[in-house]
C-alpha cells in the first residue's frame, strides 16, 4: 500500500484479556518495527523484523508480548493477559531494505486502553 | 532503554522566531535522524545526518552533529504555527534498529 496501515486505531479492553494489533507495512519494505509510546513519552523499542532473519526481540517488556510477521509482510503484535500498564499507543514502522535507506515510515498507531 | 535524550523537554516560541533543540546520545552511531510527531499521529521523518557529516540543511531545518560530544542539534528557522509538534531524535547504531529519545514538545504561537 501507499503507507503503513495499523488496525485497530483504538482498542479498549479489560484487564486480563488478550489483544492483537495488526500492521500492514509498505509493499516491498523488508524491515518492520514495533514501538510503544506511553502518554507524553518517547518511543520504546519493542521488536524488529528484517527480511528472513531472526527478529530482534530485545525490547519486548515481558513474555506476555509476542509478535510475528507472516510471509514477510503483515505483522501482528499480541499482548496476552493485558495489564493497565500496557495502555499506550503502539506504533509500527517499516523501512526499505535497500542499502543506505535507513528512514522509517510510521503508521498512525493503535491506541490501547486497558481498564 | 532510550539512546537519545532531547533538551529542552518543552519549548514555547512565537512565530518568526527560531527554535533550537538538542539531542545527546551514548554510543557510537552510523547516523542520526530527526522525526516530527503531530498530536495523535505517527512520526514523520525530517532529516538524516550520517556520522561523517557535520551539518545538513533541508528547507528551514538545519541539523548539526558532533560525534566527539555525542550530540546533535535541530534548528527550525522562522517558525510557523504549523511547526507546533513534538520532535524526536533517533540514533541508528546497528544499521537498522533505531532508538528514540523522549522528544521536545514545541509550541509556536501566532
Amino acid at each position: 500500500g501507499a503507507g503503513v496501515s495499523q488496525s485497530p486505531s483504538n482498542k479498549v479492553t479489560e484487564k486480563g484479556k488478550d489483544v492483537e494489533l495488526r500492521c500492514d507495512p509498505i509493499s516491498g519494505h523488508t524491515a518492520l518495527y514495533w514501538y510503544r509510546q506511553s502518554l507524553g513519552q518517547g518511543l520504546e523499542f519493542l521488536i524488529y523484523f528484517q527480511g528472513n532473519s531472526a527478529p530482534d526481540k530485545s525490547g519486548l517488556p515481558s513474555d506476555r508480548f509476542s509478535a510475528e510477521r507472516t510471509g514477510g509482510s503483515v505483522s501482528t503484535l499480541t499482548i496476552q493477559r493485558t495489564q493497565q500498564e500496557d495502555s499506550a499507543v503502539y506504533l509500527c514502522a517499516s523501512r526499505s531494505g535497500s542499502a543506505g535507506a535507513n528512514v522509517l515510515t510510521f503508521g498512525a498507531g493503535s491506541r490501547l486502553t486497558v481498564l | 532503554s532510550q539512546q537519545g535524550e532531547e533538551d529542552p523537554q518543552a519549548l514555547s516560541i512565537q512565530e518568526g522566531e527560531n527554535a533550537t533543540m538538542n539531542c545527546s546520545y551514548k554510543t557510537s552511531i552510523n547516523n542520526l535522524q530527526w522525526y516530527r510527531q503531530n498530536s495523535g499521529r505517527g512520526l514523520v521523518h525530517l532529516i538524516l545526518i550520517r556520522s561523517n557529516e557535520r551539518e545538513k540543511h533541508s528547507g528551514r531545518l538545519r541539523v548539526t552533529l558532533d560525534t566527539s560530544k555525542k550530540s546533535s542539534s535541530l534548528l527550525i528557522t522562522a517558525s510557523r504555527a504549523a511547526d507546533t509538534a513534538s520532535y524526536f531524535c533517533a540514533t541508528d547504531a546497528s544499521w537498522g534498529k533505531l532508538q528514540f529519545g523522549a522528544g521536545t514538545q514545541v509550541v509556536v504561537t501566532p
